[in-house]
């Protein structure tokens, strides 16, 4: 079965810190890794990875993933209460079936950043 | 472009009862999926419809189905509900099946 585990469950930082959250995994027949911040709702898309050691970056957020090692990490620097939220993690992986792909989902990184 | 929207967004059942919820993904997308989620047990997977067709199926019972309609858009349904079932569903639209957007979710409270 997939696994896809998040890690620190929860993580409470003050503005202007740097803060890093992991995600470890382990598939069949991986084929991306997705970043997603969920503030009250709907999750929203932040990066997608496919290569070991390409950095992805957007502003503040940078993301890089390690193939052989099996983990991700979202790195956030200087955050601003903005960024409380729960990040999750997921894998793309191709099913038991073989023809498809699906996502596993991690249980997330709650954030709180306070001022 | 409008994004994903599911309706209703806040539902209150009754043990036994059953709900359909839907969802409409965002024009173009073909590929819609549903999720779980639950403080305990994070996002869960539950599953995927392309073109009308259910391609992807997560660990759940034969209580939960879906179907797609010919307009992408897709119903979930949950038969005799249990206190478990309460959770917040929500759905995904994707164009090749990765990168998902996410719609605002229906909260279902079973009492």
């Amino acid at each position: 079965e997939d696994k896809v585990v998040q890690s620190p469950l929860s993580l409470v930082v003050h503005e202007g810190d740097t803060v890093t959250l992991n995600c470890s995994y382990e598939v069949t027949n991986f084929r991306s890794l997705l970043w997603y911040k969920q503030e009250k709702k709907a999750p929203t898309f932040l990066f997608m990875l496919t290569s070991s050691g390409i950095e992805k970056k957007s502003g503040r957020l940078s993301s890089i993933l390690d193939k052989k090692e099996l983990f991700s990490i979202l790195n956030i620097t200087a955050t601003q209460t903005g960024d409380s939220a729960i990040y999750l993690c997921a894998v793309e992986a191709q099913n038991s079936g073989g023809s498809n792909y699906k996502l596993t989902f991690g249980k997330g990184t709650l954030l709180t950043v306070n001022p | 472009k409008a994004g994903v929207t599911q309706t209703p967004r806040y539902l209150i059942k009754t043990r036994g009862q059953q709900v359909t919820l839907s969802c409409s993904p965002i024009s173009g997308h073909r590929s819609v999926s549903w999720y779980q989620q639950t403080p305990g047990q994070g996002l869960q997977f539950l599953f995927e419809y392309f073109s009308e067709t259910q391609r992807n199926k997560g660990n759940f019972p034969g209580r939960f189905s879906g179907r797609q309609f010919s307009n992408s858009r897709s119903e979930m349904n949950v038969s005799t509900l249990e206190l478990g079932d309460s959770a917040l569903y929500l759905c995904a639209s994707s164009f090749l099946g990765n990168e998902q957007f996410f719609g605002p979710g229906t909260r279902l409270t079973v009492l």
